[in-house]
């Protein structure tokens, strides 16, 4: 069975303190893991994959497959990051998502 | 990318009762999936629609209460049946395009 982990409901920082979500996930096998986020009153949207190992808005995530981690990290926070942030993962090419139950991250000014 | 629409945006509805959701594309895709996010948990996929086969289930949930269809490659309704205060939710629906999963803006739904 395939699960993902965040063990945080809600993290407030400052504006331009460094932020990370963590996100753990249970796979056995060789995962694709997604970070989603939805701002207010918007939609689900994706924020990044690790497959592509690029920067988006600031926030970056490394797979450490010997933790077992996806941790979202973004080293100057800024207000507009303040969303609600899910991690999510896919296992073999069904394309399913499995999704965390979320992080709430408010950016205070 | 693939926009994604919702019909109803939300409504409140009597137990017992059914209500059909529907969710249209603005691109031809082949894989439609419907998700249910109960208040203050996570995602939850119900069910993968694809084209021209029948709907396949996730554990806990049954084609007699949530009855999908996939006409064609744009469109897809959910059903939600026989109604309880339990299936009050947000209903999206996603679709894979382009290497990217889409997500609808959500139906509300509330049982009293």
């Amino acid at each position: 069975a395939q699960r993902v982990t965040q063990p945080e409901k809600l993290l407030s920082v400052f504006k331009g303190a460094p932020v990370e979500l963590k996100c753990n996930y249970s796979y056995s096998g060789s995962p694709e893991l997604f970070w989603y986020v939805q701002y207010s009153r918007q939609r689900l949207q994706l924020l990044l994959r690790h497959i592509s190992r690029e920067s988006i808005k600031g926030f970056t995530a490394d797979l450490n497959k010997g933790e077992t981690s996806f941790h979202l990290k973004k080293p100057f926070a800024q207000e507009e990051d303040s969303a609600m942030y899910y991690c999510a993962l896919s296992g073999g090419s069904n394309y399913k998502l499995t999704f965390g139950k979320g992080t709430l991250l408010t950016v205070n000014p | 990318s693939a926009v994604i629409s919702q019909k109803p945006s939300r409504d409140i509805c009597q137990r017992g009762t059914s209500l059909t959701i529907q969710c249209q594309v603005d691109s031809q895709v082949t894989m439609m999936f419907w998700y249910r996010q109960q208040p203050g948990q996570s995602l939850t996929l119900i069910a993968t629609a694809n084209q021209g086969s029948e709907a396949t289930y996730e554990s806990g949930f049954v084609i007699d209460k949530f009855p999908i269809s996939r006409p064609n490659l744009t469109f897809s309704t959910l059903t939600v049946s026989n109604m309880s205060p339990e299936d009050s939710s947000i209903y999206l629906c996603s679709v894979f395009y382009t290497d990217t999963q889409y997500f609808g803006p959500g139906t509300r739904l509330t049982v009293l």
